[in-house]
């Protein structure tokens, strides 16, 4: 498919594990940006991209938290020591450049048990 | 700060009859960009509608328009012969230049038949 693919859909993970959650965007697509929306909430913004760069990382909630995308395509969310306050979608999103609009993915729902 | 207030947590509306869905922002720009998405069960945020603010003209998309009022930060969105299909969660969100998009807190649309 062309959209934002998301990868794992559903994970869950036991208190203190690492977590890594895999962002597929559009191809070409310059700008990725990574949220998380805990339930009934509006997303919240983590970090964002343009190409390999990451120019925005200020939405981490800690230092627990680390996102990469190594060659500007293929981006991951990495989780350390998870912690229950973690448990929340992440949804990932794309644009082609600069204010075009984001395309988001399913997202990955987060639970830490 | 950009914030975003959507003050209506749910709404409701028969089924082919028209509804209104507030958002409100602040921001010191002048020129920025304002969306409203929506989110089904499916967790995916589709795009609904866009508005550049420098655009006096409000935005329309099919059954579905917006009354921007800059002056008053207020960008509401009108879906007119509302369909089954249209409950879901409605975001409303900012974007300035290269920045972060900002999501209100969400509004709940239930459709009754």
């Amino acid at each position: 498919g062309a959209g934002v693919s998301q990868s794992p859909r559903y994970k869950v993970a036991k208190r203190g594990q690492d977590v890594a959650l895999r962002c597929d965007p559009i191809s070409g697509h310059v700008s990725l940006f990574w949220y998380q929306q805990a339930l009934g909430q509006g997303p919240e913004f983590l970090t964002y991209f343009q190409n390999e760069a990451q120019l925005d990382k200020s939405g981490l909630p800690s230092d627990r938290f680390f996102a990469e995308r190594p060659e500007g395509s293929v981006s991951t969310l990495k989780i350390q020591r998870t912690q229950q306050e973690d448990s929340a979608v992440y949804l990932c999103a794309s644009s082609l450049w600069d204010n075009s609009p984001l395309h988001f993915g399913n997202g990955t729902r987060l639970t830490v048990t | 700060a950009q914030t975003v207030t959507q003050s209506q947590p749910e709404m409701s509306v028969q089924e082919a009859e028209t509804v209104t869905l507030s958002c409100t922002y602040d921001t010191s720009e002048s020129d920025y960009y304002l969306f409203w998405y929506k989110q089904p069960p499916s967790r995916q945020m589709i795009l609904v509608i866009r508005q550049e603010a420098y655009k006096q003209q409000n935005a329309t998309e099919n059954r579905f328009s917006v009354n921007f009022q800059k002056a008053a930060k207020s960008f509401s969105l009108k879906i007119s012969d509302s369909q089954l299909g249209d409950a879901a969660m409605y975001f409303c969100a900012y974007r300035y230049n290269n920045n972060d998009m900002r999501f209100g807190a969400g509004t709940r649309l239930t459709v009754k038949p």
